[in-house]
C-alpha cells in the first residue's frame, strides 16, 4: 500500500516571500504520478500542479513549482511571491499509473494549512 | 459550463436512517470517485467507478454503498451501518485515458447526525 506524508500541519508566511511544503510518500511501485491539491476555505479541491514519476525535469506553474526527488520519495511543494488568495490547506496526493482505461485512485497525505499574512 | 454538482451542499441525519448523496458530472468523464474528508486528515477513497454498471470498493466502503447507472451520476448512499458518519463527503471525476488525468471536485456535502 502506498501512503503520503506531511509533516508540516500548518505553516505561515508573508506576503511576497516564498514558502516550501513538504510532502514524502513511500512506494515499491516506479511508475506513478503526484499531484499537489489546494483546498481553500470554500472547501473545493482545485488541482495546483502534477508530477509524473519518469520525467526527471520539476514540474512548473506560474508561481507554484515543485522538487521531485524520486530516489528520496520526496516531493515539495514551493510558492514564490505569495499572495493572500494562496491562503488555504495544501495536500500532496500519490496515484499509481495502472494503465489507460483505469481510475486514477488518489492516496493523500494529511495537509498543511497555509497563512499567508500581510 | 462543465463541472460536477454535489447535493445537498448540507445533510442531516437521524439514527437508524439511510442518506443518499447526489453527485452529477458533466464532463464526459469516464471514472468518478466519492472520497471522506475529518478534520485533520487527507481525503479517503470510499467507492470509485471505472465505467457505467460497475465499481470498486475504495479504503472505507463499509457502511456506504453507490451505484452507476448513468455515466453522469453516480449517487452514495450512507446506511445506519455507518456508525459514524458525520464528515464531509467530496464526489471527483476523471478522465481514464492515462492516469497522470487529474481529478476534478465539485463543491461537497457536509453531513451531521441529529
Amino acid at each position: 500500500a502506498q501512503t503520503v506524508t506531511q509533516s508540516q500541519p500548518e505553516m505561515s508566511v508573508q506576503e511576497a516571500e516564498t514558502v516550501t511544503l513538504s510532502c514524502t510518500y513511500d512506494t515499491s511501485e516506479n511508475n506513478y504520478y503526484l499531484f499537489w491539491y489546494k483546498q481553500p476555505p470554500s472547501r473545493q479541491m482545485i488541482l495546483v500542479i502534477r508530477q509524473e514519476a519518469y520525467k526527471q525535469q520539476n514540474a512548473t506553474e506560474n508561481r507554484f513549482s515543485v522538487n521531485f526527488q524520486k530516489a528520496a520519495k520526496s516531493f515539495s511543494l514551493k510558492i514564490s511571491d505569495s499572495q493572500l488568495g494562496d491562503t488555504a490547506m495544501y495536500f500532496c496526493a500519490f496515484t499509481l499509473n495502472e494503465g489507460a482505461g483505469t481510475a486514477s485512485k488518489l492516496t493523500f497525505g494529511t495537509g498543511t494549512r497555509l497563512q499567508v499574512t500581510l | 459550463d462543465g463541472g460536477i454538482t454535489q447535493s445537498p451542499k448540507y445533510l442531516f441525519r437521524k439514527e437508524g436512517q439511510n442518506v443518499t448523496l447526489s453527485c452529477e458530472q458533466n464532463l464526459n468523464h469516464d471514472a468518478m470517485y466519492w472520497y471522506r474528508q475529518d478534520p485533520g486528515q487527507g481525503l479517503r477513497l470510499i467507492y470509485y467507478s471505472q465505467i457505467v454498471n460497475d465499481f470498486q470498493k475504495g479504503d472505507i466502503a463499509e457502511g456506504y454503498s453507490v451505484s452507476r447507472e448513468k455515466k453522469e451520476s453516480f449517487p452514495l448512499t450512507v446506511t445506519s451501518a455507518q456508525k459514524n458518519p458525520t464528515a464531509f463527503y467530496l464526489c471527483a471525476s476523471s478522465w481514464t485515458g492515462y492516469s497522470n488525468q487529474p481529478q476534478h471536485f465539485g463543491d461537497g456535502t457536509r453531513l451531521s447526525i441529529l
